[in-house]
């Protein structure tokens, strides 16, 4: 059974229209988080949740924000898509305990601007 | 976070082993070594992970090196299905968690 769940898979909105991606866990993870990953690039970090406390990363752009409303749940927000943000969304959860812990990817949702 | 060098490609036949290796020459003390890959169009799947001791599961092999400078993933019998990216990552300890992918390794195994 599906322990990340991304919905959906696939995701097509117009450029500049909001669009929200969400991620699910059945894990009962501390810690998620959203990369974005290009077309034959690395998966890149965007921010992670401990909890409920966020985390961004220096670099990602003031257009994504993130909600994390209970442990199992968490969303992505695209405020104004642009062509450059079509990409592979990855949601991945992980324990904070120690050092020796892995973490598991949802499926991806490939979003599509146009 | 300490960085990894890997090759960008690798080819290896079918029912042979691969050896994946990856350099992490800034290591510290306290950092895991994680192996995960990413089959086309997938998101990454966890192999293992090791601090300094060879580990071993069902799906691999990790042999670290005694510096800890390096090491190397081993499938033992490839197959068609292992081609996918492999990332070899180094992870920070204490309350940096963060799992950050480099470029990988694209493992293209052959009939």
């Amino acid at each position: 059974d599906a322990m990340v769940i991304q919905n959906p898979r696939y995701q097509v909105t117009q450029f500049g229209k909001p669009v929200t991606l969400s991620c699910s866990q059945t894990l009962n993870h501390n810690v998620m988080y959203w990369y974005q990953q290009k077309s034959s690039q690395a998966p890149k970090l965007l921010f992670h949740y401990y909890d409920k406390d966020f985390n961004n990363e220096a670099d990602t752009p003031d257009n994504f924000q993130s909600r994390r409303p209970n442990t199992s749940f968490c969303f992505l927000d695209i405020r104004s898509p642009g062509l450059g943000d079509a990409a592979m969304y990855l949601c991945a959860t992980s324990r904070r305990q120690g050092f020796d812990t892995e973490a598991f990817f949802g499926q991806g949702t490939r979003l599509t601007v146009v | 976070d300490a960085k990894t060098t890997q090759p960008p490609s690798m080819d290896c036949a079918e029912g042979r082993a691969a050896n994946l290796p990856c350099n992490h020459s800034t290591i510290s003390g306290n950092e895991y070594v994680y192996w995960y890959r990413q089959i086309h169009s997938q998101g990454p799947q966890y192999i293992i992970h090791g601090l300094k001791n060879n580990e071993t599961n069902e799906m691999a092999s990790l042999i670290i090196t005694e510096d800890r400078k390096s090491s190397t993933l081993i499938l033992p019998h490839a197959t068609l299905r292992d081609t996918a990216v492999y990332y070899c990552i180094v992870r920070a300890g204490g309350s940096n968690y963060k799992l950050t992918f480099g470029k990988g390794t694209l493992l293209t195994v052959n009939p």
